[in-house]
């Protein structure tokens, strides 16, 4: 069975600072998928991110940045430079291939509070 | 491109009864998942529908059903509501890919409010 587990329920930090929010994932399949999303308080889970299994090759976009290693399962999201806006609940998921393909598997969520 | 889009916004029912949920993907889009969110057990797949067809199911009762239609429009049904049945309702729709995992976008919700 899939499993994915975000450690940190809750991360507080003042506005500038760096911040990382981890995410564990447990799967058997050998292709997967690894999605991060934002959830502001108004609900809608936006998209941040998708990697594929066989990519570990880490990303950045802007201040966010994303590093992926398969040796410890781990699938990890850095905020530089937090800004208030910045504040929500973000989702690691994660989801297999065939029938799965379209079944998303999320940990219980960080909410993340970025103080002025 | 419009986003996925869900009605009702909100809605409040009392136990027993039964509620529709609808869903419009982003156009294109073939495949429109359900999942729910609680506090206590967190999002939680429910269904998807690709062409007009359930694809694959979570752990749910049968209580909760849906159907996709030829425009891919999508409705959930949840039947005999129950207090537990609280929670806000998200619907993904994507490509509906079978051998790549397409990226879901959520539409924003139906909060219901079981009495």
């Amino acid at each position: 069975a899939q499993k994915v587990t975000q450690a940190q329920t809750e991360i507080s930090v003042v506005e500038k600072e760096d911040v990382t929010l981890d995410c564990v994932y447990e799967t058997r399949d050998t292709t997967y998928y690894l999605f991060w999303y934002k959830q502001p308080p108004s609900g809608e889970l936006v998209f941040l991110i998708r990697r594929n299994s066989f990519d570990e090759q880490n990303e950045i976009s802007g201040r966010y940045s994303w590093n992926f290693q398969k040796s410890t399962s781990s699938f990890n999201f850095t905020i530089t430079a937090s800004q208030v806006v910045d504040s929500a609940v973000y989702f690691c998921a994660l989801s297999g291939e065939g029938q799965g393909a379209q079944k998303l598997v999320f940990g219980q969520g960080t909410r993340l509070t970025i103080n002025p | 491109k419009a986003g996925v889009t869900q009605t009702p916004r909100y809605l409040i029912k009392t136990r027993g009864q039964q509620v529709t949920l609808s869903c419009s993907p982003i156009s294109g889009h073939r495949s429109v998942s359900w999942y729910q969110q609680t506090p206590g057990q967190g999002l939680q797949f429910l269904f998807e529908y690709f062409s007009e067809t359930q694809r694959n199911k979570g752990n749910f009762p049968g209580r909760f059903s849906g159907r996709q239609f030829s425009n891919s429009r999508s409705e959930m049904n949840v039947s005999t509501l129950e207090l537990g049945d609280s929670a806000l309702y998200l619907c993904a729709s994507s490509l509906g890919g079978t051998s790549v995992t397409d990226t879901q976008y959520f539409g924003p919700g139906t909060r219901l409010t079981v009495l």
